[in-house]
């Protein structure tokens, strides 16, 4: 696609209920990013995906976040039993590869606003 | 621990008064800087990236430049449009972006 593509845009959820979060990255790129933001906050890494497989989830908050990556395209982040805390802006980004060279830019999408009420 | 402090916070300008924003940071391998741009309810607009010191990347009214410890975004000749978060992120060998807290900047006509 055009750009990396999230859905949904807007989510309003019970505390207590699973919520699904999904991205579609560029075409091509096999790097995919989850970053959290917030309000007023800065971006808060969550996990990361080098094709299918995550080398890095230190950054999910608790064991009620998990994410996976099938087909090295698209990407689910799933929370568990809402909380009120989780509340924020779940943000997507891909670049071609994690290795940082000339060219390599990391994109992200517009963000799936969470509000758990 | 690798870590990104960005300063001022907020950064009020007139129409046409030049400024800097900062970015220092601490980081174990230096992989590549980046500046992004953010409008209210959107995502980070990517501006530059910055992989060695002394580099310096230009875009219309900005221009980044790299020391071995800060980057600077230099605005000239602000207008209103220029007005949005700007955020500052390293990359840094374990594949991680790690981001500031970003400066948010209102230009005043």
């Amino acid at each position: 696609g055009a750009g990396v593509s999230q859905s949904p845009s807007n989510k309003v959820t019970e505390k207590g209920k699973d919520v699904e979060l999904r991205c579609d990255p560029i075409s091509g790129h096999t790097a995919l990013y989850w970053y959290r933001q917030s309000l007023g906050q800065g971006l808060e890494f969550l996990i990361y995906f080098q094709g299918n497989s995550a080398p890095d989830k230190s950054g999910l908050p608790s064991d009620r976040f998990s994410a996976e990556r099938t087909g090295g395209s698209v990407s689910t982040l799933t929370i568990q039993r809402t909380q009120q805390e989780d509340s924020a802006v779940y943000l997507c980004a891909s670049s071609l590869a994690t290795g940082l060279h000339s060219g390599n830019t990391i994109y992200f999408g517009e963000g799936s606003w969470l509000t758990v009420v | 621990e690798d870590q990104v402090t960005q300063s001022p916070e907020a950064l009020r300008l007139q129409e046409g008064e030049s400024s800097s924003l900062n970015c220092s940071y601490t980081v174990s391998g230096l992989r590549g800087l980046f500046w992004y741009r953010q409008d209210p309810g959107k995502g980070p607009e990517f501006l530059f990236t910055l992989y060695s010191a002394g580099e310096e990347k230009e875009k219309e009214r900005l221009k980044a430049t790299l020391t071995k410890k800060e980057s600077f975004l230099h605005i000239t000749a602000p207008k209103p449009e220029d007005s949005a978060t700007y955020l500052c992120a390293v990359y840094n060998q374990g594949g991680k972006l790690i981001f500031g807290q970003g400066t948010e900047l209102s230009v005043k006509p």
